[in-house]
């Protein structure tokens, strides 16, 4: 297994701007989690989905934030519009069941806005 | 509130001897222990984890240990090599539930 996959690796945009970021969590995992990742919060739950269906949301920062997991494959972040503070590393993790055996992470986004 | 906190956010240690690693927890809920490790430009592996009804696991140079009482945990490297320079993240579980993730420390070991 390729592992969870995330795309793209890199992301810089300009402040005002609709960012998607991209996962492909671990075939046969049927929980997915998108964390962010800032020196003051450490690694920060803001959202995940149990058997594609979106169960806690409460993390996600604010309106301009969504996700979605339209099938057991894939899911997306989405930020519109984009500003400054939101500059971080977003991770995306799938496990079996929602922790009890680890999550699997992917690599990563690191998203700039400027 | 942080119910999984990790109060040292850096970690500075001699190549080849002990680094400790702390991580408080506050919900006795919680059953199920991890850490994790964490380079740049990565995300986090699993490293090592323990369940609430031992009081210490070990995995080669990794050792966590899990006082229930105090509600503490901590992960002891022996030797500290240059190679496990990372953050590193405790997190804890209840029930199989989501996972709650501490802030990480940082462990620099020095050649």
């Amino acid at each position: 297994d390729a592992g969870v996959i995330q795309s793209p690796r890199h992301e810089v945009t300009e402040m005002g701007q609709e960012v998607t970021l991209r996962c492909k969590p671990i075939s046969g995992h049927n929980s997915l989690f998108w964390y962010r990742q800032t020196m003051m919060r450490g690694l920060e739950l803001l959202i995940y989905f149990n058997n594609n269906v979106p169960i806690d949301d409460s993390g996600m920062p604010e309106d301009r934030f969504s996700a979605k997991m339209p099938n057991a494959s894939f899911s997306t972040l989405k930020i519109q519009p984009s500003e400054p503070r939101d500059s971080a590393v977003y991770f995306c993790a799938s496990s079996y069941y929602q922790g009890f055996y680890g999550y699997t992470f992917g690599s990563g986004t690191r998203l700039t806005v400027v | 509130d942080q119910q999984v906190k990790q109060n040292s956010p850096s970690l500075s240690v001699q190549e080849g001897r002990i680094s400790i690693l702390n991580c408080d927890y506050t919900n006795s809920m919680f059953d199920y222990f991890l850490w994790y490790k964490k380079y740049p430009a990565e995300g986090p592996t699993f490293l090592i984890s323990i369940s609430s009804i031992k009081d210490k696991n070990e995995d080669g140079r990794f050792t966590v240990f899990l006082n229930k009482s105090a509600k503490h945990l901590s992960l002891h490297i022996v030797p500290s090599q240059p190679g496990d320079s990372a953050v590193y993240f405790c997190a804890a579980s209840n029930a199989g539930n989501m996972l709650t993730f501490g802030g990480g420390t940082r462990l620099m070991v020095k050649p």
